[in-house]
């Protein structure tokens, strides 16, 4: 069964900072992972996805995240925080498409992001 | 930029109402999708839907819910019979293709109260 796991519930920088994300996940299958951002009263938008392809995976804001099977990890990182990255962080597991049909996507708890000045 | 739309915003209703929480899926998407978050819960996989019929469907998704593509924009969630655990943020998704990778668009969410 697939399942993950966000270590962190909260996580505190300031402004120019480095953000470090942490993210475990489980799969029996090849998995596509991703990191999902949700700013208050806002949607759901996706960051960055893993699909099989380059481990180290850029998105969009200045996100990246690498997936490392050996550690069943898929981290996200950011070299320097700014202001607008509060928010609440989600790491996400699908099978992917090689599982046929089955496209429904398995989400950890959040990871609230808050930046200081 | 084409985005996932959902209606209302926030429903409030008393228990036992009939609830149809509305969403408007990308255009060219073939797949859709109903999540639910409960205030300090993960987001929960409902169903998902594909070819006018429900190809996955989780152990939330009973009988007191069903989906409906009623005019080929519009896709619906309705809760029969409302209780007060059904309050809870409920998002909508669509997603392109099998061909490609799993990728969801999400709409903006439609905050379910039941008192």
């Amino acid at each position: 069964a697939q399942s993950v796991t966000q270590l962190d519930s909260h996580v505190s920088v300031s402004e120019g900072t480095p953000v470090l994300l942490r993210c475990n996940y489980s799969s029996s299958y090849s998995p596509s992972l991703f990191w999902y951002v949700q700013h208050p009263n806002k949607g759901l938008q996706l960051l960055l996805k893993y699909t099989s392809a380059a481990t180290l995976v850029k998105g969009i804001n200045g996100f990246e995240a690498e997936f490392k099977k050996s550690e069943t990890s898929f981290h996200l990182t950011k070299p320097s925080a700014h202001m607008s990255d509060a928010a609440e962080y989600f790491c996400v597991v699908s099978e992917g498409h090689y599982a046929g049909n089955n496209r429904k996507l398995i989400w950890g708890l959040g990871t609230s992001l808050a930046v200081n000045p | 930029e084409p985005e996932v739309t959902q209606t209302p915003s926030h429903q409030v209703t008393q228990m036992g109402q009939e609830v149809i929480l509305r969403c408007v899926p990308i255009s060219n998407h073939l797949y859709f999708y109903w999540y639910r978050q409960i205030l300090g819960q993960k987001v929960e996989f409902l169903v998902s839907f594909y070819n006018n019929e429900i190809s996955e469907k989780s152990e939330i998704f009973d009988d007191q819910f069903s989906v409906e593509r009623p005019d080929g924009s519009n896709f619906t969630l309705k809760i029969r019979s409302t209780k007060l655990e059904d309050s809870a943020m409920y998002f909508c998704a669509s997603s392109e293709s099998l061909a490609g990778p799993n990728e969801q668009f999400f709409g903006p969410g439609t905050r379910l109260t039941v008192l």
